[in-house]
């Protein structure tokens, strides 16, 4: 069925270095790919999207880059700060058969000052 | 304030009872989802409304339901609350159906059963 894979489950990085979380989804019919950041208690937003016939995009310290080929996408953060503390959460959609977004299981990113 | 409003934010009941979680979508959008997130856990995708229909389902139980009225707010219903459904239970809304839009997501109801 219908999966998105996510790794690390946790990643823990010092303050100014980069942090990379990947996915892999398994249905080659996926065009969407939204990721959200949910700080502790709150809820999960929108941080950055992309489309499948985009390559990457960038949003200053974050970018996303999708391989349609290998159904993997990447969600990078640079220059990391104590703020990006947050689990972020990968997503794959489709627009027919069945419309629904199904989530990654979640990165528990910690930032150290 | 995302413009997606849920009630209650916490409820605490028995098990066995049931309880309704509202869901007022941000203004001008048509879609609504429902996502069930357990302690420490993933988004749960549970139902979908666009504009008063069901368009979609995922792992929600029988004894839940759920319907999109015409002013388009979105009620949960559970039934026979076991411990196991105490949850944070959060509504998102989108323009439309269909991929490429991106959800606002709501502030949650915490549901606790004891």
């Amino acid at each position: 069925g219908e999966n998105v894979e996510q790794h690390p489950s946790t990643l823990s990085v010092q303050e100014g270095d980069s942090a990379v979380i990947k996915c892999t989804y398994s249905d080659s019919a996926s065009n969407y790919f939204p990721w959200y950041k949910q700080e502790l208690g709150k809820r999960p937003q929108l941080i950055i999207d992309i489309r499948s016939n985009v390559g990457e995009k960038k949003d200053q310290r974050i970018a996303v880059t999708l391989n349609k080929t290998a159904k993997h996408f990447s969600l990078h953060i640079t220059e990391t700060q104590p703020e990006d503390s947050a689990v972020y959460f990968c997503a794959a959609s489709k627009g027919t058969g069945g419309f629904k977004t199904i989530f990654g299981a979640g990165t528990r990113l910690f930032v150290k000052a | 304030d995302s413009g997606v409003t849920q009630t209650p934010k916490h409820l605490i009941t028995a098990t066995g009872q049931r309880v309704t979680l509202r869901c007022s979508p941000r203004s001008g959008d048509l879609s609504v989802y429902w996502y069930q997130q357990s302690l420490d856990q993933g988004l749960q995708f549970l139902i979908q409304y666009y504009n008063g229909e069901e368009r979609a389902k995922g792992n929600i139980l029988e004894r839940f339901s759920a319907q999109q009225f015409p002013d388009l707010h979105s009620e949960l219903n559970l039934s026979s609350l076991e411990l196991g459904d105490s949850a944070l239970y959060f509504c998102a809304s989108s323009p439309r159906t269909g991929s490429g839009y991106g959800y606002t997501f709501g502030s949650g109801t915490r549901l606790t059963v004891v």
